[in-house]
């Protein structure tokens, strides 16, 4: 199985700040002759399912706010929030899909400092 | 609109067996993967189990030979047949579509206790 390890595991930034995530997947998940990266970013407050934010490690989603973008490839990734909101107090995944098991990072909390 | 709505939860023995559904809106569930994700409570996220366009079905090792995914297409519907339950499959279970989750489910809650 593909293991994605997030860091950190929490981190505070002030409102306005940059916040960065990393993802690193124990092999790589670049399909190679499609030149895409299986990689996916979520992001889930309290009491809500998951909602998708990134995927092809890069690729936003419709309606996902600008100041989320995804970065990386092959083992090693990142969601940069450039300006933090209030509204994105979260937890935030990572899920490799290129390879079954799916399987997500342990997610890193994100607070306003 | 896009919608998923998750079904059938609720609080089950050890050994036990549940039936869960996810009934499909907006899009036709066999014209894409269709998994079953789950929550324990205050952990994350772990993958269950994906049914592909073909039929053909993966589980996580945690659950195979125990949980099965299935659908009826002329319902539009997913299910997760769970059987032999154990403590440690209290979660919430959301159905989510396609390899990178683009649709959630609120979610569905099972807890398996004595």
């Amino acid at each position: 199985d593909i293991v994605m390890t997030q860091s950190p595991d929490s981190l505070a930034v002030s409102l306005g700040e940059r916040a960065t995530i990393n993802c690193k997947s124990s092999q790589s998940v670049l399909y190679s002759s499609k030149n895409r990266d299986y990689l996916a970013w979520y992001q889930q407050k309290p009491g809500q399912p998951p909602k998708l934010l990134i995927y092809w490690a890069s690729t936003r989603e419709s309606g996902v706010p600008d100041r989320f973008s995804g970065s990386g490839s092959g083992t090693d990734f990142t969601l940069t929030i450039s300006s933090l909101q209030a509204e994105d107090v979260a937890v935030y995944y990572c899920q490799q899909y290129d390879t079954t098991p799916w399987t997500f990072g342990q997610g890193t909390k994100v607070e306003i400092k | 609109e896009v919608q998923l709505v998750e079904s059938g939860g609720g609080l089950i023995q050890p050994g036990g067996s549940l039936r869960l559904s996810c009934a499909a809106s907006g899009f036709t569930v066999s014209s894409t993967y269709m998994n079953w994700v789950r929550q324990a409570p205050g952990k994350g996220l772990e993958w269950v189990s994906v049914i592909y366009t073909g039929g053909g079905t993966y589980y996580a090792a945690s659950v195979k030979g125990r949980f099965t995914i299935s659908r009826d297409n002329s319902r539009n519907t997913l299910y997760l047949q769970m059987n032999n339950l154990r403590a440690e499959d209290t979660a919430v279970y959301y159905c989510a579509r396609n390899s990178m989750m683009d649709v959630w489910g609120q979610g569905t809650t099972v807890t398996v206790s004595s």
